[in-house]
């Protein structure tokens, strides 16, 4: 088992759709979460962090983590096709240690 | 610009051939790390450094690939004798030391192995 499963879609939405991405994972000794977003031929960029559980929003997206779950999300609102991208999870155990990425849910929004 | 720099770009080469990826990182960045993307694979974790501290080669694949980094700035990552399986793109990124996961990337060295 993998330490982080992704879906790696591809997932299509129209645009206006609220789009719904998740991570799992087995390692519960990790603590930060982030979300990163990937273009087409460039390196990724951060797009969410959060420490342990709960919720954090900045703008129309809100990513959620469930530790006891193991489960993390990033939520998606009133989607635009410049969100079609590729989205990476990524989480670590401190901040000596480097950050482990799922593979990534390619996102497409149709105009 | 004040981002991450990688170089080249793109690097076609031939089964057997050593290479050298080069990065440059945000200036200020004490942290580094090197990882590899393939296709459908996500990102795999290589290689990373700390400052001064001695790095972290925990994800090196194998003993062809080395990494090092000069003066606490630029690195060069290279894989000797390259092998197919070695074709990928090759991300570099930067952070400050008190930061937890926010790196900053280059736009990756992509490595194609004939």
């Amino acid at each position: 088992q993998k330490e982080v499963e992704q879906d790696p879609g591809p997932l299509s939405v129209p645009e206006g759709a609220i789009v719904s991405l998740n991570c799992t994972y087995s390692n519960s000794a990790f603590q930060y979460f982030m979300w990163y977003r990937q273009y087409s031929r460039k390196g990724p960029e951060l797009l969410m962090y959060t420490y342990s559980s709960g919720n954090k929003e900045d703008g129309r997206f809100t990513a959620q983590v469930d530790k006891s779950s193991k489960y993390i999300s990033l939520f998606i609102r009133d989607s635009q096709p410049s969100d079609s991208a590729t989205y990476l999870c990524a989480m670590t155990i401190s901040g000596n240690t480097p950050l482990v990425f799922g593979k990534g849910t390619r996102l497409s929004v149709i105009a | 610009g004040a981002g991450v720099s990688q170089s080249p770009s793109n690097k076609v080469t031939e089964k057997g051939k050593d290479v050298e990826l080069r990065c440059d990182p945000i200036s200020g960045h004490t942290a580094l790390y090197w990882y590899r993307q393939s296709l459908g694979q996500g990102l795999e974790f290589l290689i990373y450094f700390q400052g001064n501290s001695a790095p972290d080669k925990s994800g090196l694949p194998s003993d062809r690939f080395s990494a090092e980094r000069t003066g606490g700035s630029v690195s060069t990552l290279t894989i000797q004798r390259t092998q197919q399986e070695d074709s990928a793109v090759y991300l570099c990124a930067s952070s400050l030391s008190t930061n937890t996961g926010e790196l900053f990337f280059g736009e990756g060295s992509r490595l194609t192995v004939l």
